[in-house]
Protein backbone atom coordinates (compact mmCIF):
# COMPACT_ATOMS: atom_id res chain seq x y z
CA UNK A 1 0.00 0.00 0.00
CA UNK A 2 1.13 3.81 -0.41
CA UNK A 3 3.09 4.69 2.27
CA UNK A 4 3.62 8.44 4.26
CA UNK A 5 6.72 9.01 6.07
CA UNK A 6 7.14 11.32 8.78
CA UNK A 7 10.29 12.67 10.28
CA UNK A 8 11.36 13.22 13.19
CA UNK A 9 9.38 10.01 15.06
CA UNK A 10 10.61 11.89 18.66
CA UNK A 11 12.00 16.05 19.29
CA UNK A 12 13.36 17.50 21.99
CA UNK A 13 13.05 21.16 22.07
CA UNK A 14 13.61 23.67 24.46
CA UNK A 15 11.28 26.69 25.30
CA UNK A 16 10.50 29.67 22.59
CA UNK A 17 12.50 27.57 19.83
CA UNK A 18 10.60 26.18 16.32
CA UNK A 19 10.76 22.93 15.17
CA UNK A 20 9.64 21.53 11.77
CA UNK A 21 7.89 18.36 11.11
CA UNK A 22 8.01 16.81 7.74
CA UNK A 23 5.35 14.35 6.37
CA UNK A 24 5.91 13.22 2.75
CA UNK A 25 4.02 10.71 0.40
CA UNK A 26 6.37 8.20 -0.79
CA UNK A 27 4.56 6.77 -3.86
CA UNK A 28 1.90 8.98 -4.52
CA UNK A 29 1.09 13.01 -5.10
CA UNK A 30 -0.90 13.93 -2.21
CA UNK A 31 -2.52 17.43 -3.11
CA UNK A 32 -4.12 17.55 0.54
CA UNK A 33 -2.73 16.39 3.48
CA UNK A 34 -3.93 16.67 7.34
CA UNK A 35 -2.06 16.94 10.62
CA UNK A 36 -3.54 15.55 13.85
CA UNK A 37 -2.29 15.98 17.39
CA UNK A 38 -2.56 13.15 19.89
CA UNK A 39 -2.78 14.11 23.74
CA UNK A 40 -1.95 11.19 25.54
CA UNK A 41 -4.36 8.21 26.26
CA UNK A 42 -7.03 10.35 24.19
CA UNK A 43 -7.94 10.58 20.59
CA UNK A 44 -6.59 12.28 17.18
CA UNK A 45 -7.95 16.33 16.56
CA UNK A 46 -7.83 17.01 13.27
CA UNK A 47 -5.47 20.25 13.51
CA UNK A 48 -5.78 21.46 9.85
CA UNK A 49 -5.79 20.55 6.60
CA UNK A 50 -2.90 21.23 4.18
CA UNK A 51 -3.15 22.35 0.59
CA UNK A 52 -0.82 21.80 -1.77
CA UNK A 53 -0.21 25.27 -3.04
CA UNK A 54 -2.66 26.99 -1.17
CA UNK A 55 -3.11 28.56 2.27
CA UNK A 56 -3.77 25.75 5.21
CA UNK A 57 -6.91 25.28 6.40
CA UNK A 58 -7.27 25.78 10.27
CA UNK A 59 -9.40 23.77 12.65
CA UNK A 60 -11.46 26.08 15.18
CA UNK A 61 -9.10 26.36 18.28
CA UNK A 62 -5.88 25.90 16.76
CA UNK A 63 -3.56 29.08 16.33
CA UNK A 64 -2.48 29.70 12.48
CA UNK A 65 0.71 31.54 14.02
CA UNK A 66 1.72 29.03 16.36
CA UNK A 67 1.29 25.79 14.12
CA UNK A 68 2.96 26.91 10.45
CA UNK A 69 1.62 24.69 7.42
CA UNK A 70 3.37 24.52 4.02
CA UNK A 71 2.60 22.52 1.10
CA UNK A 72 5.05 23.00 -1.45
CA UNK A 73 5.16 20.26 -3.19
CA UNK A 74 2.26 17.48 -3.85
CA UNK A 75 4.80 14.99 -1.53
CA UNK A 76 5.21 17.01 1.20
CA UNK A 77 3.72 18.79 3.76
CA UNK A 78 5.64 20.77 6.93
CA UNK A 79 4.54 21.45 9.84
CA UNK A 80 6.13 23.88 11.91
CA UNK A 81 5.59 24.56 15.93
CA UNK A 82 6.59 27.94 16.44
CA UNK A 83 7.55 29.32 19.23
CA UNK A 84 7.12 26.35 21.48
CA UNK A 85 5.85 25.70 25.02
CA UNK A 86 5.64 22.65 27.32
CA UNK A 87 1.80 22.38 26.45
CA UNK A 88 2.77 22.55 22.92
CA UNK A 89 4.05 18.76 24.06
CA UNK A 90 2.27 16.22 22.18
CA UNK A 91 2.33 13.89 19.52
CA UNK A 92 1.54 14.68 16.26
CA UNK A 93 0.66 12.39 13.13
CA UNK A 94 0.02 13.60 9.13
CA UNK A 95 -2.16 11.67 7.16
CA UNK A 96 -2.56 11.57 2.92
CA UNK A 97 -5.53 10.31 1.10
CA UNK A 98 -5.41 8.65 -2.13
CA UNK A 99 -8.28 10.10 -5.04
CA UNK A 100 -10.75 8.50 -6.83
CA UNK A 101 -13.81 6.49 -5.09
CA UNK A 102 -11.58 4.24 -3.53
CA UNK A 103 -9.81 7.00 -1.54
CA UNK A 104 -7.44 5.98 1.51
CA UNK A 105 -6.27 7.49 4.40
CA UNK A 106 -2.74 6.67 4.91
CA UNK A 107 -0.96 8.23 8.38
CA UNK A 108 2.43 8.72 9.18
CA UNK A 109 4.10 7.43 11.89
CA UNK A 110 3.66 10.32 14.43
CA UNK A 111 6.14 13.00 15.93
CA UNK A 112 6.55 13.12 19.76
CA UNK A 113 7.08 16.42 20.34
CA UNK A 114 8.41 17.65 24.01
CA UNK A 115 9.44 20.60 24.79
CA UNK A 116 11.11 21.61 27.99
CA UNK B 1 -20.71 19.12 12.31
CA UNK B 2 -20.32 15.25 12.85
CA UNK B 3 -19.07 13.61 15.69
CA UNK B 4 -18.52 9.66 16.45
CA UNK B 5 -18.82 8.37 19.93
CA UNK B 6 -17.24 5.57 21.22
CA UNK B 7 -19.03 4.00 24.76
CA UNK B 8 -16.83 1.67 25.78
CA UNK B 9 -13.14 3.15 26.78
CA UNK B 10 -12.04 -0.44 27.61
CA UNK B 11 -12.70 -4.03 26.29
CA UNK B 12 -11.54 -7.27 27.46
CA UNK B 13 -11.76 -10.18 25.47
CA UNK B 14 -10.13 -14.18 26.04
CA UNK B 15 -7.97 -15.59 23.23
CA UNK B 16 -9.91 -17.44 20.18
CA UNK B 17 -13.33 -15.33 21.22
CA UNK B 18 -15.35 -12.84 19.75
CA UNK B 19 -15.38 -9.21 20.61
CA UNK B 20 -17.78 -6.48 19.43
CA UNK B 21 -16.33 -3.22 19.74
CA UNK B 22 -19.05 -0.31 19.27
CA UNK B 23 -20.02 2.90 17.79
CA UNK B 24 -22.40 5.63 16.66
CA UNK B 25 -22.10 8.67 14.85
CA UNK B 26 -23.75 11.81 13.75
CA UNK B 27 -24.01 12.95 10.49
CA UNK B 28 -25.98 15.54 8.03
CA UNK B 29 -24.91 13.89 4.84
CA UNK B 30 -26.26 10.85 3.07
CA UNK B 31 -22.76 9.76 1.53
CA UNK B 32 -19.64 9.05 3.56
CA UNK B 33 -17.21 6.70 4.58
CA UNK B 34 -17.03 4.84 8.05
CA UNK B 35 -13.46 2.91 9.37
CA UNK B 36 -12.04 1.04 12.39
CA UNK B 37 -8.45 1.94 12.40
CA UNK B 38 -5.78 0.00 15.28
CA UNK B 39 -3.30 2.06 17.03
CA UNK B 40 -0.74 -0.10 18.78
CA UNK B 41 1.31 0.97 21.14
CA UNK B 42 3.83 2.00 18.49
CA UNK B 43 1.44 4.34 17.90
CA UNK B 44 1.18 3.74 13.83
CA UNK B 45 -2.51 4.13 12.61
CA UNK B 46 -3.38 1.01 10.84
CA UNK B 47 -6.98 0.41 9.11
CA UNK B 48 -8.65 -2.11 9.72
CA UNK B 49 -12.02 -2.43 7.75
CA UNK B 50 -13.34 0.17 5.68
CA UNK B 51 -17.46 0.69 4.78
CA UNK B 52 -18.55 2.97 2.06
CA UNK B 53 -22.70 4.81 3.36
CA UNK B 54 -23.95 3.80 0.37
CA UNK B 55 -23.09 0.01 0.42
CA UNK B 56 -25.90 -2.14 2.11
CA UNK B 57 -23.34 -4.88 2.52
CA UNK B 58 -21.41 -5.04 5.78
CA UNK B 59 -17.95 -5.03 4.82
CA UNK B 60 -15.70 -7.89 6.14
CA UNK B 61 -11.89 -8.35 6.48
CA UNK B 62 -10.58 -11.29 7.16
CA UNK B 63 -11.66 -12.19 11.15
CA UNK B 64 -12.57 -8.20 11.40
CA UNK B 65 -16.11 -7.35 9.94
CA UNK B 66 -18.55 -4.41 10.97
CA UNK B 67 -22.41 -4.43 11.36
CA UNK B 68 -23.50 -1.31 9.80
CA UNK B 69 -26.64 0.53 10.36
CA UNK B 70 -26.96 2.94 8.24
CA UNK B 71 -30.97 4.49 9.95
CA UNK B 72 -29.15 3.83 13.14
CA UNK B 73 -26.14 5.42 12.43
CA UNK B 74 -24.15 2.76 14.25
CA UNK B 75 -20.93 0.68 12.88
CA UNK B 76 -19.71 -2.03 15.06
CA UNK B 77 -16.51 -4.05 14.68
CA UNK B 78 -16.70 -7.37 15.26
CA UNK B 79 -13.27 -9.42 15.74
CA UNK B 80 -13.64 -12.99 15.42
CA UNK B 81 -11.05 -15.43 16.53
CA UNK B 82 -8.90 -12.65 18.83
CA UNK B 83 -5.32 -12.93 18.99
CA UNK B 84 -2.51 -11.66 21.51
CA UNK B 85 -1.53 -9.31 17.83
CA UNK B 86 -4.78 -7.74 18.50
CA UNK B 87 -4.50 -5.99 21.16
CA UNK B 88 -4.34 -2.07 20.47
CA UNK B 89 -6.20 1.22 21.09
CA UNK B 90 -8.89 1.07 18.24
CA UNK B 91 -10.43 4.35 16.87
CA UNK B 92 -13.99 4.61 14.54
CA UNK B 93 -13.57 6.99 12.25
CA UNK B 94 -15.90 9.13 10.18
CA UNK B 95 -14.88 11.01 6.50
CA UNK B 96 -17.52 12.97 4.33
CA UNK B 97 -17.29 11.82 0.99
CA UNK B 98 -14.48 13.66 -2.15
CA UNK B 99 -17.96 13.97 -3.91
CA UNK B 100 -20.03 15.65 -1.04
CA UNK B 101 -18.45 18.73 -1.31
CA UNK B 102 -15.41 19.27 -3.56
CA UNK B 103 -12.15 18.19 -2.14
CA UNK B 104 -11.01 15.72 0.79
CA UNK B 105 -11.73 16.07 4.33
CA UNK B 106 -9.98 15.13 7.70
CA UNK B 107 -11.39 12.02 9.60
CA UNK B 108 -13.43 13.10 13.05
CA UNK B 109 -12.20 10.18 15.57
CA UNK B 110 -14.06 8.83 18.29
CA UNK B 111 -12.18 8.34 21.79
CA UNK B 112 -11.21 4.99 21.13
CA UNK B 113 -11.78 1.66 23.14
CA UNK B 114 -8.79 -0.19 24.38
CA UNK B 115 -9.02 -3.74 23.46
CA UNK B 116 -7.12 -6.17 25.83
CA UNK B 117 -6.65 -10.01 25.39
CA UNK B 118 -6.36 -12.74 27.91
CA UNK B 119 -4.03 -15.03 26.96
Amino acid sequence: GAVVSQHPSWVICKSGTSVKIECRSLDFQATTMFWYRQFPKQSLMLMATSNEGSKATYEQGVEKDKFLINHASLTLSTLTVTSAHPEDSSFYICSAHTTGRNTEAFFGQGTRLTVV
Amino acid sequence: AQTVTQSQPEMSVQEAETVTLSCTYDTSESDYYLFWYKQPPSRQMILVIRQEAYKQQNATENRFSVNFQKAAKSFSLKISDSQLGDAAMYFCAYRRTMYSGGGADGLTFGKGTHLIIQP
